[in-house]
């Protein structure tokens, strides 16, 4: 366990819908980054937030956005959902000395039919 | 943009065998790497990472990794596996840009049979 947690661990939407997904960061970390996974895939980097700021971006669109609250939590909001953004989503804290070295979250599994 | 190659998708292994995971990656500068292990139903844990130094780095549950910079590589070893040792391997890349993203592989699937 990394102390990384993230909600819901499962959601159905239907394409066009908006989803959020949550994240809470592990104690002392206040850098958080999120990547998509899809079947069979490693995970892709979608965007990363230090300091309540976006911090370093993946290729991904605009519809893609994220937010870092004071305490460190996170959360990712995907609009227009298209059926594509099936995949399992994480979450990883990390320390601001060392951001690259990320603790991960269990991932929360987004299908969209 | 870097990118890291897997080339093993599927290794099937006795117990006790011995295993050594393939991993390579594309860029010419500094670069940190890591592994991570992502066992049935858990969540992605960090196995060891190189950042400089000795290029071989030791792991946790007796893994270790070996950076060769000439081969752009930075393969997976574990002298004996055991059944407990299946697992998906991923093989991740950050590049000292800056920007603090990790790049992973596409992952191996170990089977260890008992």
């Amino acid at each position: 366990e990394t102390g990384v947690t993230q909600s819901p661990t499962h959601l159905i939407k239907t394409r066009g819908q908006q989803v959020t997904l949550r994240c809470s960061s592990q104690s002392g970390h206040n850098t958080v980054s999120w990547y998509q996974q899809a079947l069979g895939q490693g995970p892709q980097f979608i965007f990363q937030y230090y300091r309540e700021e976006e911090n370093g971006r993946g290729n991904f669109p605009p519809r893609f956005s994220g937010l870092q609250f004071p305490n460190y939590s996170s959360e990712l909001n995907v609009n227009a959902l298209e059926l594509d953004d099936s995949a399992l989503y994480l979450c990883a804290s990390s320390l601001e000395v060392e951001q690259e070295t990320q603790y991960f979250g269990p991932g929360t599994r987004l299908l969209v039919l | 943009a870097q990118s890291v190659s897997q080339h093993n998708h599927h290794v099937i292994l006795s117990e006790a065998a011995s295993l050594e995971l393939g991993c390579n990656y594309s860029y010419g500068g500094t670069v940190n790497l890591f592994w991570y292990v992502q066992y049935p139903g858990q969540h992605l844990q960090l196995l060891l990472k190189y950042f400089s130094g000795d290029p071989l780095v030791k792991g946790i549950k007796g893994f270790e990794a070996e950076f060769i910079k000439s081969k752009f590589s930075f393969n997976l070893r574990k002298p004996s596996v055991q059944w407990s040792d299946t697992a998906e391997y991923f093989c991740a890349v950050n590049v000292d840009t800056g920007r603090r993203a990790l790049t992973f592989g596409s992952g191996t699937r170990l089977q260890v049979q008992p």
